[in-house]
């Protein structure tokens, strides 16, 4: 499957930390986006990253991709209750414009 | 704007019966997408329009399930006969571009067939 897959699975931690989560992927890819989606909701884009860049932000996330790895890496920083959602990774192999992969998500909690 | 509209929010139905789940996309935006989530699979692509032409529907389970985009502003995803296994959370998802950019989702249709 070229899904990628998202560790660890689960993630508590407490309020103000930091919360990381990483995205595996198997092959070369156009780009990576990370969704989170509240418990009940819809998914909500957070950031898109194309494969020749490296880094992006946006607010309190930052985003890192490793293609020679086939990884890329979510951190939240200063984590808050509301953060509490699941979080995924979909990659873009290239070719036919629909073909966005989810993996199966990071469930992570923010104990106040 | 609105965001995507989906309707209904939530939907009971008996095995057999017929479900036409809807979808309103955002202005403007020129794909359409159908996915279906549960726990055991995660989210699966069904199905997705560019210009109200669907491109790719292999990931439509069977015959019993069928997805039409008569107009930019309007998109259904019917269920026909319905089964218990089909019983999942159903996103339409629009985006301007298709994958190159983020897509919008809506808040889901929750089907349960019993």
């Amino acid at each position: 499957s070229q899904q990628g897959e998202e560790d660890p699975q689960a993630l508590s931690i407490q309020e103000g930390e930091n919360a990381t989560m990483n995205c595996s992927y198997k092959t070369s890819i156009n780009n990576l986006q990370w969704y989170r989606q509240n418990s009940g909701r819809g998914l909500v884009h957070l950031i898109l990253i194309r494969s020749n860049e490296r880094e992006k932000h946006s607010g309190r996330l930052r985003v890192t991709l490793d293609t020679s790895k086939k990884s890329s890496s979510l951190l939240i920083t200063a984590s808050r209750a509301a953060d509490t959602a699941s979080y995924f990774c979909a990659t873009y192999y290239g070719g036919s414009q629909g073909n966005l992969i989810f993996g199966k998500g990071t469930k992570l909690s923010v104990k106040p | 704007d609105a965001g995507v509209i989906q309707s209904p929010r939530h939907e009971v139905t008996e095995m057999g019966q017929e479900v036409t789940l809807r979808c309103k996309p955002i202005s403007g935006h020129d794909y359409l997408f159908w996915y279906r989530q549960t726990m055991m699979r995660g989210l699966e692509l069904l199905i997705y329009f560019n210009n109200n032409v669907p491109i790719d529907d292999s990931g439509m389970p069977e015959d019993r399930f069928s997805a039409k985009m008569p107009n930019a502003s309007f998109s259904t995803l019917k269920i026909q006969p319905s089964e218990p296994r089909d019983s999942a959370v159903y996103f339409c998802a629009s985006s301007f571009g298709g994958v190159l950019y983020e897509q919008y989702f809506g808040p889901g249709t929750r089907l349960t067939v019993t």
